[in-house]
């Protein structure tokens, strides 16, 4: 299989800080890789597409100078919130797929919970 | 852009009975339809998925359906048991395209959710 490794698992922070969180592909390399946001009980809504070596596609409705990402090599994308408020405490998740594949399975990190104070 | 929206929202059956979750999609130029498990706190789990170009797939107790025509998908879950107690997410894909100098693989859509609960 594929394995993709977030940290931290979980941060808390005091409002006005940033907080970045690392995808890892660890076993394989990753062109692309998406972060989706998950408030409670809810869907996972894409946030953005990060492609190595260039800008990210953000998503209709997302901030791209509040959520910076970051894809500097195959295999470690970057998410962080800038100036994080309260309402930005969430369940962020991160998801690649395997360079060179077509349409196919996703391999998802296991989530990092930010709460905001 | 793609809209997925997702069947019920929660379900609750007996052990042993069957359950179904059922999602539509209003992008008919979408080919790929994962479904995903997620129990709280964790990562989704990819339990069945199925291409444009076949009409069901199953593995062991799980099978998916496709219509193109309807652009509808279900998820069938046969002789459930505690375990199954989970978030089901499907979810669609176009198919693979340029921009931004890079490629869409994977650029998924999820469904609302689904909460099924099996009882002992």
């Amino acid at each position: 299989g594929a394995v993709v490794s977030q940290h931290p698992s979980r941060v808390i922070c005091k409002s006005g800080t940033s907080v970045k969180i690392e995808c890892r592909s660890l076993d394989f390399q990753a062109t692309t890789m998406f972060w989706y946001r998950q408030f409670p009980k809810q869907s996972l809504m894409l946030m953005a597409t990060s492609n190595e070596g260039s800008k990210a596609t953000y998503e209709q409705g997302v901030e791209k100078d509040k959520f910076l990402i970051n894809h500097a090599s195959l295999t470690l994308s970057t998410l962080t919130v800038t100036s994080a408020h309260p309402e930005d405490s969430s369940f962020y998740i991160c998801s690649a797929t395997k360079t060179g594949w077509g349409t196919g399975e996703l391999f998802f990190g296991e989530g990092s919970r930010l709460t905001v104070l | 852009g793609e809209n997925v929206e997702q069947h019920p929202s929660t379900l609750s059956v007996q052990e042993g009975d069957s359950a179904v979750i059922k999602c539509t999609y209003s992008d008919s130029a979408s080919n790929y339809f994962p479904w995903y498990k997620q129990e709280l706190g964790k990562r989704p789990q990819l339990i069945i998925d199925i291409r444009s170009n076949v009409g069901e797939k199953k593995d062991q107790r799980i099978a998916v359906t496709l219509n193109k025509t309807a652009k509808h998908f279900s998820l069938h879950i046969t002789e459930t048991q505690p375990e199954d107690s989970a978030v089901y997410f499907c979810a669609a894909s176009p198919p693979d395209s340029k921009y931004a100098g890079g490629t869409s693989y994977g650029k998924l859509t999820f469904g609302q959710g689904t909460i099924l609960t099996v009882h002992p």
